[in-house]
């Protein structure tokens, strides 16, 4: 069993739209969690972190995380085409620095 | 303005021909790490540190070197270059729980 585990995609979402994407990570001693947007050929970038049970909201964006189901979300509202791209999902499980990633979820969104 | 810094952002070399990436971090963390990025296979670790004159392996670290002489800097050196070691390259740094800051990335082709 992986320790991060995300669907690869392509999730394809209206232009306006919401877009929810799921992570589900295998150790209940985790303590953070992230998300990242990445473009083809471009580095990661940080979308939002969140470090305890409940939502998390910036923007369009917003992270949900429920320790109890071992689970991390990211929905994004009002989709726009320029959101199309790979979201990594990134969980501390070691407690030491130390990142485990899953595959990452390739989103389109649709004009 | 903090960042990661990474060179060269492109590098095609010979097989054999020893060469080596540079990262630089301004932020004083104590932690950085280098990735590789394949199609399909998503981040893999190759080495990391913790800290000065600590480094540790990642999941993939055959064929690569790497040293932590000082905080700022932790290259990687790719000793005898195969084809099989073409990636796309980033390097990152963090501090404590905060998230990982990416550097820009190195496409390495080696023919």
């Amino acid at each position: 069993q992986k320790e991060v585990e995300q669907n690869s995609g392509p999730l394809s979402v209206p232009e306006g739209a919401i877009a929810s994407l799921n992570c589900t990570y295998s150790d209940r001693g985790s303590q953070s969690f992230f998300w990242y947007r990445q473009y083809s050929g471009k580095s990661p970038e940080l979308i939002m972190s969140i470090y305890s049970n409940g939502d998390k909201e910036d923007g369009r964006f917003t992270a949900q995380l429920n320790k109890a189901s071992q689970y991390v979300s990211l929905l994004i509202r009002d989709s726009q085409p320029s959101d199309s791209a790979t979201y990594l999902c990134a969980v501390n499980i070691r407690g030491n620095y130390q990142l485990i990633w899953g595959a990452g979820t390739k989103l389109i969104i649709k004009p | 303005e903090a960042q990661v810094t990474q060179n060269p952002r492109y590098l095609i070399t010979v097989t054999g021909k020893k060469l080596t990436v540079t990262c630089s971090q301004n932020m004083n963390h104590e932690y950085m790490s280098w990735y590789r990025q394949d199609p399909g296979l998503g981040l893999r670790q190759i080495y990391y540190s913790m800290n000065v004159e600590v480094t540790d392996k990642g999941d993939v670290p055959e064929g690569y070197k790497v040293s932590r002489k000082e905080k700022r800097n932790f290259p990687l050196i790719l000793e005898s270059p195969s084809p099989n070691q073409t990636s796309l390259y980033f390097c990152a740094s963090s501090q404590g729980d905060s998230p990982l800051h990416f550097g820009n990335g190195t496409r390495l082709t080696v023919t």
